[in-house]
């Protein structure tokens, strides 16, 4: 059980364009998932928080204009990056945790690249 | 957002050794966690750590939540080739639901 499921897993898209990833909860029902995002050998930087039916809440320094978050049901959080940049460029990962105390599970990830 | 601090940065072992890493926050944690992730995937959760004082095993795995609940370490004993990637301490704050991520060790082991 717990799983996350995050898609696409890679994507290219080209400068100014936006590109939407998704991350689902396979098997629970997750009222409250996270954003991080991880640039090459560096760690997770918690970007947002998803709640659903209400609006994210971002850390300091996240363009929320440029990172939409939207979690509209209780298995599904996207996140969509407005606007790209090639410094968008990045590793994307979501996660979310099941009721009671078992840790957060993460989704695969999503390896975007901006040319 | 905050960071933990995480050490050693890296490490490279012989296969068999044990090995230990630690995570320190400035922050009061209610929660540890400790993942170890693969090139290319997200992390995967070794082990939960959730009272001050907790030792926690999992296999060849130990992890304790200490005392001052401001620190927490992870063992590895016996390790082998599979045991390489980069391991990532995580705490929760008191009264928060978000987690924080320590700056990862990478673990190298020579067969």
């Amino acid at each position: 059980g717990a799983v996350v499921s995050q898609h696409p897993s890679w994507v290219i898209c080209k400068s100014g364009t936006s590109v939407k990833i998704e991350c689902r909860s396979l098997d629970f029902q997750a009222t409250t998932m996270f954003w991080y995002r991880q640039f090459p050998k560096q760690s997770l930087m918690l970007m947002a928080t998803s709640n659903e039916g209400s609006k994210a809440t971002y850390e300091q320094g996240v363009e929320k204009d440029k990172f939409l978050i939207n979690h509209a049901s209780l298995t599904l959080s996207t996140l969509t990056v407005t606007s790209a940049h090639p410094e968008d460029s990045s590793f994307y990962i979501c996660s979310a945790s099941l009721p009671g105390r078992y840790g957060y599970t993460f989704g695969s990830g999503t390896r975007l690249t901006v040319v | 957002g905050q960071q933990l601090n995480q050490s050693p940065q890296s490490m490279f072992i012989q296969e068999g050794e044990d090995v230990s890493m630690n995570c320190t926050s400035s922050s009061i944690f209610n929660t540890w966690l400790w993942y170890k992730q693969d090139p290319g995937e997200g992390p995967v959760l070794l082990i939960a750590l959730y009272k001050a004082g907790e030792l926690t095993s999992n296999g060849r795995l130990t992890a304790q939540f200490g005392i001052t609940r401001k620190d927490s370490f992870l063992n590895i004993s016996a390790s082998i080739p599979s045991d390489v990637g980069i391991y990532f301490c995580a705490g929760q704050e008191e009264n928060f639901n978000k987690f924080y991520f320590g700056s990862g060790t990478k673990l190298n082991v020579k067969p």
